[in-house]
């Protein structure tokens, strides 16, 4: 059974770092797109990057380019995302997902339980 | 970067009704189209990928098809479970982009 499983809730303060994890199981995680969307609270989602944990090959959204790095570990099937200085507005919940296997499609079949990250002062 | 409207932001409908949802892009792409059912609380999950495949499992009233770049996804008899909020998503070209959403209420 594929499976993402994203580490817990985060509660942190402005100008803290963060580091966030996705541990996938149940298939080649090397062979699979791993992507980061980000909901606010009460909004939409938003694609924010994705990696391919095989070569570490990674495309970010001109939107968190700079304000984010999204990283792999192959070796333990895990993939990150992180801050170096957190900003209230980054409170929201994030979700990593797996890119569908078939065709040319860059949609998401399997998510993470997502991972709730809370910035205040 | 290639644009998503969806419409309606939201609708309200009676079970067994017949719903309706749009996404326009902003500049054609083919049919590298993908649609996502988000209950409160709970994770995205994907209904159709590639503008009208139907994702495994989901139920067949759910439906998209594409003409140009105008995309649109069918629920052709609403039940109690599909109280929902649905996305597009253009799966074609980074950056990947998001409808803003339309949230399927009860009514």
């Amino acid at each position: 059974e594929v499976q993402l499983v994203q580490s817990g809730g985060e509660v942190k303060k402005p100008g803290e770092s963060l580091k966030i994890s996705c541990k996938g199981s149940g298939y080649s995680f090397t062979t699979y797109w791993i992507g980061w969307v980000r909901q606010m609270p009460g909004k939409g989602l938003e694609w924010m990057g994705i990696i391919y944990p095989g070569d570490s090959d990674t495309k970010y959204s001109p939107s968190f380019q700079g304000q984010v790095t999204i990283s792999a570990d192959k070796s333990i099937s895990t993939a990150y995302l992180q801050w170096s200085s957190l900003k209230a507005s980054d409170t929201a919940m994030y979700y990593c997902a797996r890119r569908l296997s078939s065709g040319g499609s860059w949609s998401f079949d399997y998510w993470g339980q997502g991972t709730l990250v809370t910035v205040s002062s | 970067d290639i644009q998503m409207t969806q419409s309606p932001s939201s609708v309200s409908a009676s079970v067994g009704d017949r719903v309706t949802i749009t996404c326009r892009a902003s500049q054609g792409f083919g049919r590298w189209l993908a649609w996502y059912q988000q209950k409160p609380g709970k994770v995205p999950k994907l209904l159709i990928s590639a503008a009208s495949n139907l994702q495994s499992g989901v139920p067949s009233r759910f439906s998209g098809s594409a003409s140009g770049t105008d995309f649109t996804l069918t629920i052709s008899s609403l039940q109690p479970e599909d109280f929902a909020t649905y996305y597009c998503q253009q799966a074609s070209s980074f950056p990947l982009t998001f409808g803003g959403g339309t949230k399927v209420e009860i009514k």
